[in-house]
């Protein structure tokens, strides 16, 4: 079956601009988690979402946002992007509470 | 949210096994240890997950203590393809929030 899907892979942005990335979770998984990973502080959770409705929330500024589709689809907006916001953006799916999270291969974001 | 302590990096040889400790002291009643291996812009991928004494999979071993304050993975006979980084989380229930940290960057020489 198809894995975690993240598109796109690589995307370039301005300083002051905002952008969506989207991840198409493992059919049947309700579970999708976003993570922010940057060389100097590993992997940081950004959010959870489970059946459209936001699970749990990391320690980012509102300028970080997403939502989940019926179809357990989701989107992440990172809006007035600053420098600091260049980072592989992971997305995991899985079936529900304490099972396997099988991640994408990531967004490559370069704001510049 | 338990807190854990990995090495930032180990050497290893090729048909070597390989064995990474984690601390996770406060660990709670209701959490499981998971770890995953990571590959240069690439997403983490599950390796295995314990609860308490020994579990072992085709690809490594996990071993947790009485106490569960730590855990060990063991890979056995490494090859130059296990070059990585490892992570060890601990997770409870239905709480995602995990805390990941920089992860144990495993070299395999020839």
């Amino acid at each position: 079956k198809a894995g975690v899907t993240q598109t796109p892979r690589y995307l370039i942005k301005t300083r002051g601009q905002q952008v969506t990335l989207s991840c198409s979770p493992i059919s049947g998984h309700r579970s999708v988690s976003w993570y922010q990973q940057t060389p100097g502080q590993g992997l940081q959770f950004l959010f959870e979402y489970f059946s459209e409705t936001q699970r749990n929330k990391g320690n980012f500024p509102g300028r970080f946002s997403g939502r989940q589709f019926s179809n357990s689809r989701s989107e992440m907006n990172v809006s007035t992007l600053e420098l600091g916001d260049s980072a592989l953006y992971l997305c995991a799916s899985s079936l529900g509470a304490n099972t396997e999270a099988f991640f994408g291969q990531g967004t490559r974001l370069t704001v510049v | 949210l338990a807190k854990t302590t990995q090495p930032i990096s180990m050497d290893s040889y090729e048909g070597q096994e390989v064995n990474i400790t984690c601390s996770h002291n406060n660990i709670a009643t209701n959490d499981y240890i998971t770890w995953y291996q990571q590959f240069p812009s690439q997403g983490p991928r599950f390796i295995i997950q314990g609860y308490k004494t020994k579990v072992t999979n085709e690809v490594a071993s996990l071993f947790i203590p009485a106490d569960r304050k730590s855990s060990t993975l063991s890979l056995p006979r490494v090859s130059l393809s296990d070059t990585a980084v490892y992570y060890c989380l601990v997770m409870a229930g239905n709480n995602r929030k995990l805390i990941w940290g920089l992860g144990t960057s495993l070299a395999v020489n020839p």
